[in-house]
């Protein structure tokens, strides 16, 4: 079965400052997502970045990025350039590619951008 | 990007009554969705897999008595909770992929709905 980890479950950055939320995972399934989601206080779940486990290249969408090391089965976001909008719960997942597109997600990392 | 509605976003109920909520895909066809349930400043937990056409998929330790799942159609799943009791009182979220199956597949999750059951 597979697990995600989240160890950190706050986290505080100021202002335009950078921040790495880290996600470590355990699959022995050698095709799988990862994903990243933002889930601010109302409640939806926002999709940020994926990374495919065979993908040569870390994902980048716009200030996020998703630093993947594969050999250490982690995939920790780095949202450069923080926004005070910025400030959610942030939740890694992933997702079996024949798993019928199942996620499994972590615990989450409440971050809080300060001015 | 592809929507997915829930309704309603927010109900309050008694113990001993049950309550249904409904998930919809608005421009796309979803023979899959999915239903979590979320505590507060919790993780999302897979409750369910609804499938189109057949019976659902529940995760272990989930009651299929107490969440019915039913998938009338390709753009909605219902969950009903039935007999609620306050520990029932949750935030439920239901999701669908969009893409082909077995490769990346991005999911688009509704809203939500807050239960209460007082």
């Amino acid at each position: 079965a597979q697990k995600i980890t989240q160890t950190q479950p706050g986290m505080f950055v100021q202002e335009k400052e950078a921040v790495t939320l880290d996600c470590t995972y355990d699959t022995s399934d050698p095709s799988y997502g990862l994903f990243w989601y933002k889930q601010p206080s109302s409640g939806e779940m926002i999709f940020l970045i994926y990374q495919g486990s065979y993908d040569q290249q870390n994902a980048t969408e716009g200030r996020y990025s998703l630093n993947f090391q594969k050999a250490r089965k982690s995939a920790n976001l780095v949202i450069s350039a923080s926004q005070l909008g910025d400030s959610a719960m942030y939740f890694c997942a992933m997702s079996l590619t024949g798993g019928g597109n199942k996620l499994t997600f972590g615990t989450g990392t409440q971050l809080k951008v300060e001015l | 990007g592809a929507v997915v509605s829930q309704h309603p976003s927010r109900v309050i109920c008694k113990s001993g009554t049950s309550v249904k909520i409904e998930c919809r895909s608005l421009d796309f066809q979803a023979t899959t969705m999915f239903w979590y349930r979320q505590f507060p400043k919790k993780s999302l937990m897979l409750m369910a897999t609804s499938n189109e056409g057949s019976k659902a998929t529940y995760e272990q330790g989930v009651e299929k008595d107490k969440f019915l799942i039913n998938h009338a159609s390709l753009t909605l799943s219902t969950l009903t909770v039935t007999s609620a009791h306050p520990e029932d009182s949750s935030f439920y979220i239901c999701s669908a992929p969009f893409g082909l199956a077995g490769f990346y597949n991005e999911q688009f999750f509704g809203p939500g709905t807050r239960l209460t059951v007082l």
